[in-house]
């Protein structure tokens, strides 16, 4: 099945710096999601992004599909970005129905 | 907006009682499913269901048994809690082909098996 694999697996951040997170996959993919969860455990989708770019605000996200990999940036990082976030992946399955193939996520904390 | 609604926040059992975890979702989703999430692990299937009263085994079906009677409900069963099922339990659902769509998550139960 397919793998995918994220880092780094902890950031830590002061407020209003930076930071890139990486998605890779091992399997050609048509639908690539981030997630974040929120320390109260709440997972929230921020992009659907199986190629190309998009922005959201402060949050942007890349997905070279032909490299098999995806990016997340956060620019001007606020203590609200904190949580984990999870890059996910599409895979379908023979009974005609698909599921998410998780990594196992960045722990994000971005200190005041 | 899409809402999906688990019956508790947090549990507390005793080894080799019958837990019920409940979902809810009310966007006439075909698909549901149940993870698990623990430390380092990231979010694990344990079954899903891609219909009334169908469902698929994932990554880690054992220990655990699920039930969809509605479209709307789907429940995950530990018929003998364990101290190893301590964990988050999380609820999603999504429509059934759509590849474009998300999944939408509940808030989670937290499970502690004493």
């Amino acid at each position: 099945g397919i793998q995918v694999e994220q880092s780094p697996p902890d950031l830590i951040l002061q407020e209003g710096a930076n930071s890139t997170l990486r998605c890779n996959f091992s399997d050609s993919v048509n639908n690539l999601q981030w997630f974040h969860q929120n320390p109260w455990g709440q997972l929230i989708n921020l992009f659907y992004i199986p190629s190309g770019t998009k922005q959201n605000g402060r949050l942007s996200a890349t997905t070279v599909a032909t490299e098999r990999y995806s990016l997340l940036y956060i620019s001007s990082s606020q203590t609200t970005d904190s949580g984990v976030y999870f890059c996910a992946v599409l895979d379908h399955l023979t009974s005609g129905t698909y599921k998410y193939i998780f990594g196992t996520g960045t722990r994000l904390k971005v200190l005041a | 907006d899409v809402k999906v609604t688990q019956s508790s926040r947090y549990l507390v059992k005793r080894t080799g009682e019958k837990v019920f975890l409940e979902c809810v979702q009310d966007m006439d989703h075909e698909n549901m499913f149940w993870y698990r999430q623990d430390p380092g692990l990231g979010l694990r299937l344990i079954y899903f269901s891609y219909d009334v009263k169908m469902k698929e085994k994932g990554d880690i079906p054992e220990g655990y048994s699920v039930s969809r009677e509605k479209k709307e409900r789907f429940s995950l069963i530990l018929e003998s809690a364990s101290t190893n099922q301590t964990s988050m339990y999380l609820c999603a659902s999504r429509p059934l082909r759509d590849r474009a769509e998300t999944q939408y998550f509940g808030p989670g139960t937290r499970l502690l098996v004493l």
